[in-house]
């Protein structure tokens, strides 16, 4: 079956405009996660959702980074404002109630100039 | 909070050759740990994990890694390494304290492999 998709896959952003990356999580899967993956580093939590209940954000690494489900499927990560250091892949990935295994995206490389 | 630390950023080894990478975590209670490939442009893909019960796991594409307690590692493990190997390599530890399965990743090892 189809596997988690994300879009777009590359987006490039002057700095200071504001950005929306999606996450379409395979279908039926409760929990969905956002990482934030620097270059020549491992992907760092961001945030997690169960249904459209946002869990935890404390990955969140500013005010300016926003992330909604509002049915339970698909998935957006805002950021406003973009800076420079927000130039990363973000990945997200979705698992299945009662599995603590994530399926994860391609990813978003988001380049902020 | 939890960490993992993967030592060795660069490996090269040749094709047939054996491989071992190695992760060390920290985590306070009995960890969730898994073992992630990511080839140039790809998402990451699951190789392994650990919950619980027999500490030597078995995972795709020959590739199976040891938990051992009292090191505090899980240590990723090849016998005969194909050139198609060459990737890099996350060893990740899951926090499931907040109801889902949030993942701590070490840095990663990129892994040469050499004809």
């Amino acid at each position: 079956g189809a596997g988690v998709s994300q879009s777009p896959r590359y987006k490039v952003a002057k700095r200071g405009q504001d950005v929306a990356l999606r996450c379409d999580p395979i279908s039926g899967h409760v929990s969905l996660f956002w990482y934030q993956q620097a270059l020549g580093q491992g992907p760092e939590f961001l945030t997690y959702f169960q249904n459209e209940a946002q869990l935890d954000k404390s990955g969140l690494p500013s005010d300016r980074f926003f992330a909604e489900r509002p049915e339970g499927s698909v998935s957006t990560l805002k950021i406003q404002r973009t800076q420079q250091e927000d130039s990363a892949v973000y990945l997200c990935a979705s698992s299945p109630a009662g599995d603590n295994e994530q399926f994860f995206g391609p990813g978003t490389r988001l380049t902020v100039l | 909070a939890q960490s993992v630390t993967q030592p060795d950023i660069h490996i090269t080894v040749s094709e047939g050759a054996s491989l071992e990478l190695r992760c060390n975590y920290s985590y306070g209670a009995t960890p969730y740990l898994f073992w992630y490939v990511q080839s140039p442009g790809q998402g990451l893909q699951l190789l392994l994990k650990y919950f619980s019960g027999d500490t030597l796991v078995q995972g795709i594409k020959g590739f199976e890694a040891e938990f051992k307690r009292s090191q505090s590692s899980f240590n990723l493990r090849k016998p005969s390494v194909h050139w198609s190997d060459a990737a890099e390599y996350f060893c990740a530890v899951g926090d499931i304290t907040g109801g889902g399965n949030k993942l701590t990743f070490g840095t990663g090892t990129q892994l040469k492999v050499e004809l």
